[in-house]
Order: C-alpha cells, then structure tokens, then sequence
C-alpha cells in the first residue's frame, strides 16, 4: 500500500521554466491537496481538490495551476518559475472535509 | 492566513522526560489535529480532537482541548530520541470565507530529545 507518492522528489529549475508535479494516491480519496511548506512560515494551502474533476483556490495560488483527471491523481503545474517558487511541496489526500490528512515525502524544488 | 500558532517554537529535553507543545488558534473550530514531521519526510497524523472534547489519549500521547481559550496542548509522555520532529497543529475553520476547504498549519514545534 503505498499512500500517496509525489514526482519527481527533487528538480532544479531555471527562472521562466515550467515543470508539473505529479501527486498520486491509491486510498480512494476524495479529496486532495497541494501545500508548501517555507522555513518560518509553516505549511500554506496552494490548491485544493473535492473530487474528480474539480479544483479550488487556497491560501497561495498564485503562480500555480492544477488539474484533477483521475480521481487518484492530482497535478501541480508552474507556467513559468520565479525564485520564490523554491519550496518543497508536499501533496496530500483525505477522505473528506477536516478529516486526517495523509501526506507524501515532499518534492523539493529550487528555481535559480 | 495561520490559524494555529504552536509555542515553543523550539524544544530541549533530555530522554524520559515529558515534552509539552501548546497550540492557539483564532476563530472557531470543527476539530483540531497534531501531526508530526520527522526531518525531511513528510506529515504524520497523530491525533484529532473534536470540538466538543477536552481530552484524548493515543498511548504516550495527551492531548486537551480548551476551546473557551482557543487553545490545545500535545504531551508526549517517557520522551525517545525516535520523537524528535517537529509537531504542527491544524485545525479546520467551519467558517472560512476563503472558501479554502483544507486544514491550515501552525508553524510548528521543533522538539529535541537528547539522549
């Protein structure tokens, strides 16, 4: 059983290039979500998803897209990189609103 | 915007001993959950408490509840050196005007234990 698995763990982007992160989960989770997580400030929202098909806006949206295919999985996309993008991202599902969260490992991303 | 604000923000105590985290947070609640984060992997669930409980155990783990005070405490009871992480709360503000439906993160607790 392995939970959630994110792609790629780590990446090294230059400004202005794009990348997508890919989220994977395998416990028939409804709802999905992307976070980032910056020294001193603590997880923040990016997007989030309540189901196939449908994505929302959270804290820190911008500058990031998403898109929810398939049920199980749950893309994270950046058009174009700035140096405040370097953050390690970490994806997460649940079975519904306010439930436990369970978490992948991170990818690491760092734009020069 | 951080719901919940740990405190400390850093932890030292020596193994076998009790570590005890506070949590605040500012508007009202559904539930509130710990989770831990060892260095460089991702967030583990501990244990929710729901808004209408003031206390609840999971073996070495304590956990109350004052929402009169907006506040929560985690303690971690007979410490191990396996329990050096960092600890966040999160809560679930039934009432978000954001429209964001995910947990927010407090900045979380650094706990050492020293062996």
């Amino acid at each position: 059983n392995a939970g959630v698995t994110q792609t790629p763990k780590f990446r090294v982007l230059k400004t202005g290039q794009s990348m997508t992160l890919l989220c994977a989960q395998d416990m028939n989770h409804e709802y999905m979500y992307w976070y980032r997580q910056d020294p001193g400030m603590g997880l923040r929202l990016i997007h989030y998803s309540v189901g196939e098909g449908t994505t929302a806006k959270g804290e820190v949206p911008d500058g990031y897209n998403v898109s929810r295919l398939k049920k199980q999985n749950f893309l994270l996309g950046l058009e174009s990189a700035a140096p405040s993008q370097t953050s390690v991202y970490f994806c997460a599902s649940s079975r519904g609103l306010g439930r436990e969260l369970f978490f992948g490992e991170g990818s690491r991303l760092t734009v020069l | 915007s951080q719901q919940g604000e740990e405190d400390p923000q850093a932890l030292s105590i020596q193994e076998g001993e009790n570590a005890t985290m506070n949590c605040s947070y500012k508007t009202s609640i559904n539930n509130l959950q710990w989770y831990r984060q060892n260095s460089g992997r991702g967030l583990v669930h501990l244990i929710l408490i729901r808004s209408n409980e003031r206390e609840k155990h999971s073996g070495r783990l304590r956990v109350t509840l004052d929402t009169s005070k907006k506040s929560s405490s985690l303690l971690i009871t007979a410490s191990r050196a396996a329990d050096t992480a960092s600890y966040f709360c999160a809560t679930v503000d039934p009432y978000s005007g954001g429209g964001a439906d995910g947990l927010t993160f407090g900045k979380g607790t650094h706990l050492i234990i020293q062996p």
